[in-house]
């Protein structure tokens, strides 16, 4: 059984790009959430995709916007970056059902600096 | 608004001891909590959790305890080993609504133990 895998493991970006991030979901599971986690700050949820659906969002704006594929993998992208957008990108999976999911299981994450 | 609060950054314990790890949290339609454990570079862990339902959750060395009444929770390893050294976060998971499955994570606690 594969665990939750995401690439690339580190991004330097400047201010005004634009990124993709990528998760392969762990087996089995067709949920996946995102999350952002600041230096010394506990993750901070993003949204959260249900069978290529968005499932409940976070206080982010819109320029954080995602895409859950039919293998359940998923995307996260952000337009415009500012600085304060420099984190640690993590992304979770679980297995759903008709809304509710079971425990969530986390990927290594992406860091990302902008500049 | 910090819905879920750990407030001790840090904790530090004799190999052999038991760890207790605190938690506090205000949203009373939290229906879920777990605690994950998370090493530098990688991605949080899943340990332990517990329904709301419940007051007491164990596995292994790792017991989780909920006062609902007090909207606390903790988390005790006994006997603590040096491997445990981490920064553990408690979550907890909304009931209903939109954002059902998201997780609010503490800021985490640095433990660490000492041979």
């Amino acid at each position: 059984e594969t665990g939750v895998t995401q690439s690339p493991t580190h991004l330097i970006k400047t201010r005004g790009q634009q990124v993709t991030l990528r998760c392969s979901s762990q087996s089995g599971h067709n949920t996946v959430s995102w999350y952002q986690q600041a230096l010394g700050q506990g993750p901070q949820f993003i949204f959260q995709y249900y069978r290529e659906e968005e499932n409940g969002r976070g206080n982010f704006p819109p320029r954080f916007s995602g895409l859950q594929f039919p293998n359940y993998s998923s995307e996260l992208n952000v337009n415009a970056l500012e600085l304060d957008d420099s984190a640690l990108y993590l992304c979770a999976s679980s297995f759903g059902l008709a809304g509710r999911t079971d425990t969530q299981y986390f990927g290594p994450g992406t860091r990302l600096t902008v500049l | 608004d910090q819905q879920v609060k750990q407030n001790s950054p840090s904790l530090s314990v004799q190999e052999g001891r038991i760890s207790i790890l605190n938690c506090d949290y205000t949203n009373s339609m939290f229906d879920y909590f777990l605690w994950y454990k998370k090493y530098p570079a990688e991605g949080p862990t899943f340990l332990i959790s517990i329904s709301s339902i419940k007051d007491k959750n164990e596995d292994g060395r790792f017991t989780v305890f909920l006062n609902k009444s007090a909207k606390h929770l903790s988390l005790h390893i006994v006997p603590s080993q040096p491997g445990d050294s981490a920064v553990y976060f408690c979550a907890a998971r909304s009931a209903g609504g939109t954002s059902y499955g998201k997780l609010t994570f503490g800021q985490g606690t640095i433990l660490t133990v000492h041979p």
